[in-house]
C-alpha cells in the first residue's frame, strides 16, 4: 500500500526567508503532485513531477522528484505572506491520488 | 472554462439521516473521483468513475456509502444513515479522458454529524 510523508505539519516563517517542505512516499509512484489549498477554497495543482531528477519552478516555489529516495521536495524562497496556505503532495499510483497530511504554512511580516 | 462545482458546501445532519453530496465535473472529463479529508487526517481515496461505470470503489468505506454518476455526467454521493464519523470534507476532482492527466478539485462539501 502507497503511503505518503509530509514534514513539516505546521510551518510558521517569516517573511524573506527560505524553507523547504520534504514529502516521502513508500513505494513506487507514476508521478507526484503539489497542491495548494486556501482555506475554504479548491486544491490548487502546483506542480507535476514525472520522472527522476524533475525539477520544477513558478515563481517563490520550486519542486523537485528523487524517485530513487522516494522523496520530492517544495522549496520556498524569499517568503512572502501570499504563500500562506496549506501544502499538500499526492503521489499517483494506478488512477488515484495518495496524499500527505499537509503543511500548513504561516508566514509572518 | 467552469472548474469542479460541489453541492452543498456545508450540511450539518444529525446521526442516522441521510444526506447526498453532489459534484458536477468539468465538462468534458470522463474522469471523477472522491476524496474526504477527515478531521485531522489525510485527504483519501473513495472511488473513481469513468464515465458512468464505476473503475475503482476500493475506498468506500463501507456500505452506507452509495455513489452513482448517472449519464457519466454529475455525481452523487449518498450517506444513509449517517455517522459521527462521516464528519469530515468530501472532495470531488475530474481529469482528462486518458486519467494520467492532473486531477482538478472542486471546494469540497463539509459534513458535520451530529
Amino acid at each position: 500500500e502507497l503511503k505518503v510523508e509530509q514534514n513539516p505539519l505546521f510551518l510558521s516563517m517569516q517573511e524573506g526567508k527560505n524553507y523547504t517542505i520534504y514529502c516521502n512516499y513508500s513505494t513506487t509512484s507514476d508521478r507526484l503532485y503539489w497542491y495548494r489549498q486556501d482555506p475554504g477554497k479548491s486544491l490548487e495543482s502546483l506542480f507535476v513531477l514525472l520522472s527522476n531528477g524533475a525539477v520544477k519552478q513558478e515563481g517563490r516555489l520550486m519542486a523537485s522528484l528523487d524517485t530513487k529516495a522516494r522523496l520530492s521536495t517544495l522549496h520556498i524562497t524569499a517568503a512572502v505572506h501570499d504563500l500562506s496556505a496549506t501544502y499538500f503532495c499526492a503521489a499517483f499510483l494506478g488512477s488515484r491520488l495518495t496524499f500527505g497530511e499537509g503543511t500548513q504554512l504561516t508566514v509572518n511580516p | 472554462e467552469a472548474g469542479v462545482t460541489q453541492f452543498p458546501s456545508h450540511s450539518v445532519i444529525e446521526k442516522g439521516q441521510t444526506v447526498t453530496l453532489r459534484c458536477d465535473p468539468i465538462s468534458g472529463h470522463d474522469n471523477l473521483y472522491w476524496y474526504r479529508r477527515v478531521m485531522g487526517k489525510e485527504i483519501k481515496f473513495l472511488l473513481h468513475f469513468v464515465k458512468e461505470s464505476k473503475q475503482d470503489e476500493s475506498g468506500m468505506p463501507n456500505n452506507r456509502f452509495l455513489a452513482e454518476r448517472t449519464g457519466g455526467t454529475y455525481s452523487t454521493l449518498k450517506v444513509q444513515p449517517a455517522e459521527l464519523e462521516d464528519s469530515g470534507v468530501y472532495f470531488c476532482a475530474s481529469s482528462q479522458p486518458s486519467g494520467l492527466d492532473t486531477q482538478y478539485f472542486g471546494p469540497g462539501t463539509r459534513l458535520t454529524v451530529l
